[in-house]
Parts: structure tokens; C-alpha cells; sequence
């Protein structure tokens, strides 16, 4: 069984730049949840996609968007990047949305620096 | 006021003590109540999940639940070295998943 992965492992872009991070869901699972994870702080909640449909967003500005494809791989997209869009950010999957509310799968995460 | 408050610690204890983790959390709805493990450079990792009051018991892990008081717990037995991470509470209702800030935890050896 294939776990989360996700790529690229670390990334350094400039502020006002573009971003494009991936993640593959563990095999069976067809719901994805993206969170940001500044330093020092627990995950934030930015969306999920249940069978290639946003299920739920957090309080993150429409700049940050994402897609999910029929093979249930997802990516997380940053527009117009910020000094403090700086963090790692997690992708976790699930194989439902009920397990979403019990067991996260997480990916160990693209560690983006914003110069 | 968050959603789930959480002590950040650092927590410094010796081998074999007992390690208490504690959060609070403020919605009602919350009906899952999770711990994490996270260890450096990496993603989070399960390790209990419950959806009740009570105790909840795993290997050297005992979580517990008190829904009245909007407060739970995570119980190390004789912890160990490699028990040293960060332990994140967590909790969930409508399919989203909010988290503490994390306790950090040194176990020295």
C-alpha cells in the first residue's frame, strides 16, 4: 500500500510569484485535505476535495486554490505569494469523508520559503 | 478565543515518567477527538482516535475524553527517548479537522 506523497519536498519562490504544489493519496482513499503548518504552529485547515469537488474551505483568501483529479491526486495552487504564505504545507488523504473525521493520512510535506 | 487551545510546552521529562498532554476546546460540535504525533521534518502521524467520553486505552497510550468540560488528554506510560515529538490534539465534526498548536515533548534518556 502506497502511502501520501507529495513533491517537491522543498521549494523557494519570491514574493509575488506563482505556486504549484502536488500530492498522490494513499491508494483507496478519495478525499484530500490541504493544511498549512507555519512554524511552530498546528495544521490549518485550507480546503478539501471529496471525489474531485471542494467540500469544505478554511479562512485562507481565494488566492489559494486546488484541484482534484479522477485518480484522486490533488494540487494546491498560491497566486501572488506573500512573506507569510512561508510554511510546510500537508496534504492528507482519506478513504471517505466519514474517515475524514477520524483518521488523516498525511504526506510529510512541501516545505515552501517565500523570499 | 481558538477553537482548540493547547499548551505548546516544550515538556522536558526522564525516561519511564508519565506524560500528560492536555486541550481545551470551545465548539460543541466537535464530535472526534484525535491525537497526532509529529516528529521533525515530517507529517503527522495517528495515533488514538475516539468519539466518546471516557478512556480510550492503547499499548502505553491512554486518551480520554470529557465532553461536559470540553476537555481532553493524552496519557504516556513509561515513555521512552523516541516518544519525543510533537503530540497534536485534534478534533473533528463535518469532515474538517482543526488542531492544537502541539506540545512539544523531550523524554531524556
Amino acid at each position: 500500500e502506497t502511502g501520501v506523497t507529495q513533491s517537491p519536498t522543498h521549494l523557494i519562490k519570491t514574493r509575488g510569484q506563482q505556486v504549484t504544489l502536488r500530492c498522490s493519496s494513499q491508494s483507496g482513499h478519495n478525499t484530500v485535505s490541504w493544511y498549512q503548518q507555519a512554524l511552530g504552529q498546528g495544521p490549518q485547515f485550507i480546503f478539501q476535495y471529496y471525489r474531485e469537488e471542494e467540500n469544505g474551505r478554511g479562512n485562507f483568501p481565494p488566492r489559494f486554490s486546488g484541484l482534484q483529479f479522477p485518480n484522486y491526486s490533488s494540487e494546491l495552487n498560491v497566486n501572488a505569494l506573500e512573506l507569510d504564505d512561508s510554511a510546510l504545507y500537508l496534504c492528507a488523504s482519506s478513504r471517505d469523508l466519514q474517515e475524514t473525521n477520524e483518521k488523516l493520512f498525511f504526506g510529510s510535506g512541501t516545505q515552501l520559503s517565500v523570499l | 478565543q481558538k477553537e482548540v487551545e493547547q499548551d505548546p510546552g516544550p515538556l522536558s521529562v526522564p525516561e519511564g515518567a508519565i506524560v500528560s498532554l492536555n486541550c481545551t476546546y470551545s465548539n460543541s460540535a466537535f464530535q472526534y477527538f484525535m491525537w497526532y504525533r509529529q516528529y521533525s521534518r515530517k507529517g503527522p502521524e495517528l495515533l488514538m482516535y475516539t468519539y466518546s467520553s471516557g478512556n480510550k486505552e492503547d499499548g502505553r497510550f491512554t486518551a480520554q475524553v470529557d465532553k461536559s468540560s470540553k476537555y481532553i488528554s493524552l496519557f504516556i506510560r513509561d515513555s521512552q527517548p523516541s516518544d519525543s515529538a510533537t503530540y497534536l490534539c485534534a478534533m473533528a465534526g463535518g469532515f474538517k479537522t482543526i488542531f492544537g498548536a502541539g506540545t512539544r515533548l523531550f523524554v531524556k534518556a
